[in-house]
């Protein structure tokens, strides 16, 4: 089957470092999306793995492993806008886009 | 402004009665998906279009039609509405096929389905 896990709920504090982990069992495997949508709001994209290793585009990097069907969102410098809820997707098997359940993220003062 | 538009945001209704979430772009976007978003569950893609013309089912298509006439239109129909219907619903597009181009959301529609 089909699935992607990541955990329900992180807590962290402001100006340190989270990162939140996701493992995915897919059909095919097309890339791997992170987003963050903030509570009543629509998603907004943050990073796309293709390739195993790490992309990292300002305080937010991604890592990806195909052969252990892991990746991690890495968040540096917390900032308290950045109480989200994060996603993880897959492009498997054809176009279908798979999303975790996501990962409610809080940041304390 | 680049952006996915849906109509209406929220909508209440009844059961059975026929109702329609339209979905605009102005990206040019070839791929646009509807998805629901239901706590504890995420985001699920409903249907997908790669193109005019072309669209196909995705994980949760029951009780959903879907068309796209024109490239810029995706309008997700509800033929009978039932109360297991009522979700948060999205629309996205991307550039072309999910492999690598990022989605962008419509602001979303809460439908209630009394």
């Amino acid at each position: 089957g089909q699935n992607i896990d990541q955990p329900t709920e992180m807590t962290a504090t402001e100006g340190a470092i989270v990162q939140i982990n996701c493992t995915y069992q897919t059909s095919g495997f097309n890339g791997l999306f992170w987003y963050q949508q903030h509570a009543g709001e629509a998603p907004t994209f943050l990073s796309y793995n293709v390739l195993d290793g790490l992309e990292e585009k300002g305080r937010f990097s991604s890592f990806l492993s195909r052969s252990k069907g892991y990746s991690y969102l890495l968040l540096k410098e917390l900032q308290m806008k950045d109480s989200a809820s994060y996603l993880c997707a897959v492009s498997g098997r054809g176009f279908k886009t798979i999303f975790g359940a996501g990962t409610r993220l809080f940041v304390k003062a | 402004e680049a952006q996915v538009t849906q109509n209406p945001r929220y909508l209440i209704t009844v059961t059975g009665k026929k109702l329609t979430v339209t979905c605009s772009q102005n990206m040019n976007h070839e791929y646009m998906s509807w998805y629901r978003q239901d706590p504890g569950l995420g985001l699920r893609q409903i249907y997908y279009s790669m193109n005019v013309e072309v669209t196909d089912k995705g994980d949760v298509p029951e009780g959903y039609k879907v068309s796209r006439k024109e490239k810029r239109n995706f309008p997700l129909i509800l033929e009978s509405p039932s109360p297991n219907q009522t979700s948060l619903y999205f629309c996205a597009s991307s550039l072309s096929s999910p492999r690598g181009a990022e989605a962008f959301f419509g602001q979303g529609t809460r439908l209630t389905v009394v």
